[in-house]
């Protein structure tokens, strides 16, 4: 079974500021993919970002961007200039390669930014 | 509009009854999840299923269960064998060979 762990519960930034959030994942499968997730105050989740396993490239999308590290299994996500709207609540999933596909989720961090 | 929808928002029931929450999308997707989220613990996944009139456990599928008869409707019920059943439900879904998972607005479910 894999796993995902958010060590940071709480975090906050100020406005136009950079911030990292980190996740760590165990799994003893080659292929997969990593998300990070954003749950605003209305608990619609929305998808940030996605990263492949396979590509050695770290996705970015817009002010959004990943640093994977597939050897130490570790999956941060960089947030830069960062706006009141990003407050939210931040996930990191994991979800198998292969038919039977699961989305596990991590237990997320709380990320406020400052004015 | 394509989505997903969850009924109700709010839902409030008295201990020992079972209850239903609905989780519809008309997205054509193939797969479909329930995920229970509670303070601290992130989103666990109760079931999920891959196509009509097939389901798995997920990791905390105890005192739940569920039924796939179409496409779009993935019902929910939790039973009164749930020990813990206040949470917040989310449902979701996603095409078979795509990995991005698009997710309802959820329901608070309370127990008194």
């Amino acid at each position: 079974a894999q796993t995902v762990t958010q060590s940071q519960p709480e975090m906050s930034v100020q406005e136009a500021e950079t911030v990292t959030l980190s996740c760590t994942y165990d799994t003893s499968e080659n292929n997969y993919y990593l998300f990070w997730y954003k749950q605003p105050p209305s608990r619609q989740m929305i998808l940030v970002i996605r990263q492949e396993a396979y590509k050695q490239q770290n996705a970015t999308e817009n002010r959004f961007s990943v640093n994977f590290q597939k050897a130490a299994k570790s999956f941060s996500l960089k947030i830069s200039d960062s706006q009141l709207g990003d407050t939210a609540m931040y996930f990191c999933a994991f979800m198998n390669w292969g038919s039977a596909r699961q989305l596990t989720f991590g237990s997320g961090t709380q990320l406020t930014v400052l004015p | 509009d394509g989505g997903i929808t969850q009924s109700p928002k709010y839902l409030f029931r008295k201990e020992g009854q079972n209850v239903t929450l609905s989780c519809e999308q008309n997205l054509n997707h193939d797969a479909m999840y329930w995920y229970r989220q509670d303070p601290g613990q992130g989103l666990r996944l109760i079931y999920y299923s891959q196509i009509v009139n097939d389901f798995q456990k997920g990791d905390i599928a105890e005192g739940y269960s569920v039924s796939r008869e179409k496409k779009e409707s993935f019902p929910l019920t939790v039973t009164s064998a749930q020990k813990n059943p206040t949470a917040f439900y989310l449902c979701a879904s996603s095409i078979k060979q795509s990995t991005e998972a698009f997710f309802g607005q959820g329901t608070r479910l309370t127990v008194v």
